[in-house]
């Protein structure tokens, strides 16, 4: 089932923050966060995994929450390049990512 | 090191015809599963191969298959296009299938169009 991502979309000023909310009816191993511009395929930015683990790049930081299957993305001091959809991917047993219904973002100057 | 690249970028079908899409993993990645992604939709799983075997399948019918071949490669097969298979087709390399804690490395996608 596809994990329920919110909100839907956001606009925000230049510097301002956001976080973005993914929801699974499952239980997970790993949360994966995406972004996809216009156009272009997914760019991997972090992934979280059942223990705390942590692993990605950018100026992004998320949480995961095993017990509530929940995870956020936290967008600080947004930038002109934050622009596009975020999606996030859940792990669960086939070792699959299954993709969440996505929030799109834009940062306005 | 090189990225995920997909061939064609564009495809345009008959309803009723077949397809192959092809996808070459990044190097050093074993992995490979394929998406397709509607308008304004998420991407929807159709299968992984991991070393050669299919590794998982999503709710997709049997006309969706595919292949992966010893140097990780990939190809999706899609016969008896149906319009509704019109979407952009995303394939992604992996470090390693049977490990949930490495990242998707996306190729850029063939846009498929059915008429």
């Amino acid at each position: 089932q596809q994990p329920v991502q919110s909100p839907q979309a956001v606009i925000l000023r230049e510097g301002e923050d956001a976080v973005i909310n993914c929801s699974s009816s499952k239980a997970l191993y790993s949360v994966h966060w995406y972004r996809q511009k216009h156009g272009e395929a997914p760019v991997f930015l972090m992934i979280l995994l059942k223990g705390g683990e942590q692993k990605g790049h950018e100026k992004i930081s998320a949480s995961f929450n095993e017990k509530k299957q929940q995870s956020s993305l936290y967008l600080t001091a947004s930038q002109l390049s934050y622009s596009g959809t975020y999606f996030c991917g859940t792990v669960g047993g086939y070792q699959k990512v299954t993709f969440g219904t996505g929030t799109k973002l834009q940062v306005i100057p | 090191e090189t990225g995920v690249t997909q061939s064609p970028t564009h495809l345009i079908k008959t309803r009723g015809q077949q397809v192959t899409l092809r996808c070459s993993s990044q190097s050093g990645h074993n992995t490979v599963s394929w998406y397709q992604q509607a308008l304004g939709q998420g991407p929807q799983f159709i299968f992984q191969y991991y070393r050669e075997e299919e590794n998982g399948r999503g709710n997709f019918p049997p006309r969706f298959s595919g292949l992966q071949f010893p140097n990780y490669s990939s190809e999706l097969n899609v016969n008896a296009l149906e319009l509704d298979d019109s979407a952009l087709y995303l394939c992604a390399s992996s470090l390693d299938g049977q490990r949930t804690n490495y990242g998707y490395t996306f190729g850029s996608g063939t846009r498929l169009t059915v008429v």
